[in-house]
């Protein structure tokens, strides 16, 4: 199976601070991943398709980037409710995601 | 609105079965793949099976196959996880989540409130 580690595990920032969250595969996955949003007992919430995909509704200070093993997650100008754990995905082989990233309130 | 509302948790001895059901609206049911992904308290996400629109495919994880069966019934708008020979490992809170394909890129794009399965003596 494909792993995907995450960086870092846990990070505190303040609101409006720029967060940068990196996703690494254990093998190229070209751009077969998804980052997703999930909140204390709520289910995840797509954020980010195919690498650097704005999925629908979703605030633009979130972006994507990446391609091959390295991908990055990038919220530009945090805010209050963007506090949460976030997962990367990859569907280029059978599903895995990455451990999660917790970001919380400095 | 797409909607998945999964029922069917419960607390199960080790050995047991238990059987889940994700009841989805909102969208053309039997055009789409549908999931089960597992988050166990305080960890990660884990995928553990798919199952193709018409039901032709299926597909688990390592840690389930033989022991979890997907299915679905379109004409109730319902995919089924009938999970057999429990361990204290799946324990977890399940998701139902629907398949989308965008830029050629498979993702989840909406998923269910989860239900909680506790395997214990």
């Amino acid at each position: 199976d494909i792993q995907l580690t995450q960086s870092p595990s846990s990070l505190s920032a303040s609101v409006g601070d720029r967060v940068t969250i990196t996703c690494r595969a254990s093998q190229s996955i070209t751009n077969y991943l998804n980052w997703y949003q999930q909140k204390p007992g709520k289910a995840p919430k797509l954020l980010i398709y195919a690498a650097s995909g704005l999925q629908s509704g979703v605030p633009s200070r979130f972006s994507g980037s990446g391609s091959g093993t390295d991908f990055t997650l990038t919220i530009s100008g945090l805010q209050p409710e963007d506090f949460a754990t976030y997962s990367c995905q990859q569907s280029y082989g059978t599903w895995t995601f990455g451990q999660g990233t917790k970001v919380e309130i400095k | 609105e797409v909607q998945m509302v999964e029922t069917g948790g419960d607390l199960v001895q080790p050995g047991g079965s238990l059987r889940l059901s994700c009841e989805a609206s909102g969208f053309t049911f039997s055009s789409y793949a549908m999931g089960w992904v597992r988050q166990a308290l305080g960890k990660g996400l884990e995928w553990v099976s798919a199952i193709s629109g018409s039901g032709d495919g299926t597909y688990y994880a390592d840690s389930v196959k033989g022991r979890f069966t997907i299915s679905r019934d379109n004409s109730k708008n319902t995919v089924y996880l009938q999970m057999n020979s429990l361990r204290a490992e799946d324990t977890a809170i399940y998701y139902c989540a629907k398949e989308e394909r965008a830029a050629g890129i498979l993702h989840h794009d909406y998923w269910g409130q989860g239900t909680l399965v506790t395997v214990s003596s």
